[in-house]
């Protein structure tokens, strides 16, 4: 079947603009979770979802950072007043469950350029 | 909260040698540990897990060892070949999707 998809591919927008990143997991899957990797690192956890509500948004580094999913499918990650240092491929990943040992599943990515 | 460490960053062998990529976690609560392979551009991708209750998983030619006393566990991959070649991550996860990443180690095959 289908894996995550991640639209856009790339993005690239000026300083101070606001963004929005979607991603759309795997049909079931209802745990949902955005990462955000910068270049030569691992991934670094946004936050999850379960369901439709935010389980978990102790990663997100402030409140310029927001993340939605109202049907408990589309998840869309919206950035306010972008930064310069918000530059990162923000991946988002789905897994069937939360028992913490399932298999989490990549989307391909958003390459976010903030010039 | 968890720390990941993963070493090397960089390592080259020659195509047929073995490779291993170690990590060392902090949580003693974490009981599940992934490995990710990620080619240029592309997504991370599992290639093995492993959990707390197992000491060694074989996949073919990857293998993973796990020691929880020590709190580590190694990634090896036998008859290495150039499409071996990638990044590859390691993670350690606890309670409900807590999971956190390593560095990442770069694998190179030289055919």
């Amino acid at each position: 079947g289908a894996g995550v998809s991640q639209t856009p591919s790339n993005k690239v927008t000026e300083k101070g603009k606001y963004v929005e990143l979607r991603c759309d997991p795997i049909s079931g899957h209802t745990a949902l979770y955005w990462y955000r990797q910068s270049l030569g690192q691992g991934p670094e956890f946004l936050i999850y979802f379960q369901g439709t509500g935010a389980a978990d948004d102790s990663g997100l580094p402030n409140d310029r950072f927001f993340a939605v999913r109202p049907e408990g499918s589309v998840s869309t990650l919206k950035i306010q007043r972008t930064e310069r240092g918000d530059s990162a491929v923000y991946l988002c990943a789905s897994s069937e469950r939360t028992s913490g040992t399932d298999t989490q599943y990549f989307g391909p990515g958003t390459r976010l350029t903030v010039l | 909260g968890e720390n990941v460490e993963q070493h090397p960053s960089t390592l080259s062998v020659q195509e047929g040698d073995s490779a291993v990529i170690k990590c060392t976690y902090s949580d003693s609560a974490s009981n599940y540990f992934p490995w990710y392979k990620q080619e240029l551009g592309k997504r991370p991708q599992l290639i093995i897990d492993i959990r707390s209750n197992v000491g060694e998983k074989k996949d073919q030619r990857i293998a993973v060892t796990l020691n929880k006393t020590a709190k580590h566990f190694s990634l090896h991959i036998t008859e290495t070949q150039p499409e071996d070649s990638a990044v590859y991550f390691c993670a350690a996860v606890k309670g409900y999707n807590d999971m956190r990443f390593g560095a990442g180690t770069r694998l190179t095959v030289k055919p």
